[in-house]
């Protein structure tokens, strides 16, 4: 069965450091790929996607992600963390066949301290 | 409103019990989406609609549950005859078309006791 893993459940970085949130994925065929975000309290919203072209993609906030089809992975980054990248952080993908059909990792939990 | 909004925010049944989870998309989003997570857990897909229609409901984990959308707006999903292991957030979420971002309530938690 496809699935999307995503290796680190919790990171703690002090504000400044720079991340980086792994995340692979199991399916074969195309995919679309997503990053959402979840600040404590608030909804899931879309931080970034790829659909095609560019593999290095930029969202918002200052976060990237680049998609390395070879390594069936969508790591996510960010120079510089703050404290207000505090929240958890999924990875998600769509496969072509069924395109509306988020599948989801479970999740990584982020503390920036001050 | 301006987002997806989910209702109640929080609901505590005893086993058995049936509940019934309000969805209230985007205006004018045309797909609605329902999927559960588990504590710990990413979201899992239960069912999608377009319009009223009901395309896709292989997510759904047993026959307890049920979800229906009427109008082709508001969505509701009810379980029937609750049990612990269905204990989790379930959220929902709107989109323009199947293929567009998705927007995502703050999600209902169900406390099965």
């Amino acid at each position: 069965a496809q699935s999307v893993s995503q290796h680190n459940h919790h990171v703690i970085l002090s504000e400044a450091a720079s991340l980086e949130l792994g995340c692979n994925y199991s399916y074969g065929g195309t995919v679309n790929l997503f990053w959402y975000v979840q600040y404590p309290g608030q909804h899931l919203q879309l931080l970034l996607k790829y659909f095609s072209g560019d593999p290095l993609v930029k969202g918002i906030k200052g976060f990237e992600a680049e998609f390395i089809k070879s390594k069936f992975s969508f790591n996510l980054r960010k120079p510089s963390v703050q404290w207000s990248d505090t929240a958890e952080y999924f990875c998600a993908v769509t496969r072509m066949d069924s395109s509306y059909k988020l599948i989801f990792g479970s999740g990584t939990r982020l503390l920036v301290r001050p | 409103g301006a987002g997806v909004s989910q209702s109640p925010r929080y609901k505590v049944a005893k086993r058995g019990q049936d509940v019934a989870l309000r969805c209230d998309p985007i205006s004018g989003h045309v797909s609605l989406f329902w999927y559960q997570q588990a504590l710990g857990q990413g979201p899992e897909f239960l069912t999608y609609f377009q319009n009223e229609a009901q395309l896709d409901k292989s997510g759904l984990p047993s026959d307890r549950f049920f979800a229906e959308r009427p109008e082709g707006s508001v969505s509701t999903l009810k379980i029937q005859r609750t049990q612990q292991e269905d204990s989790a957030v379930y959220l929902c979420a709107s989109s323009t078309n199947r293929d567009t971002e998705a927007f995502f309530g703050q999600g209902t938690r169900l406390t099965v006791v």
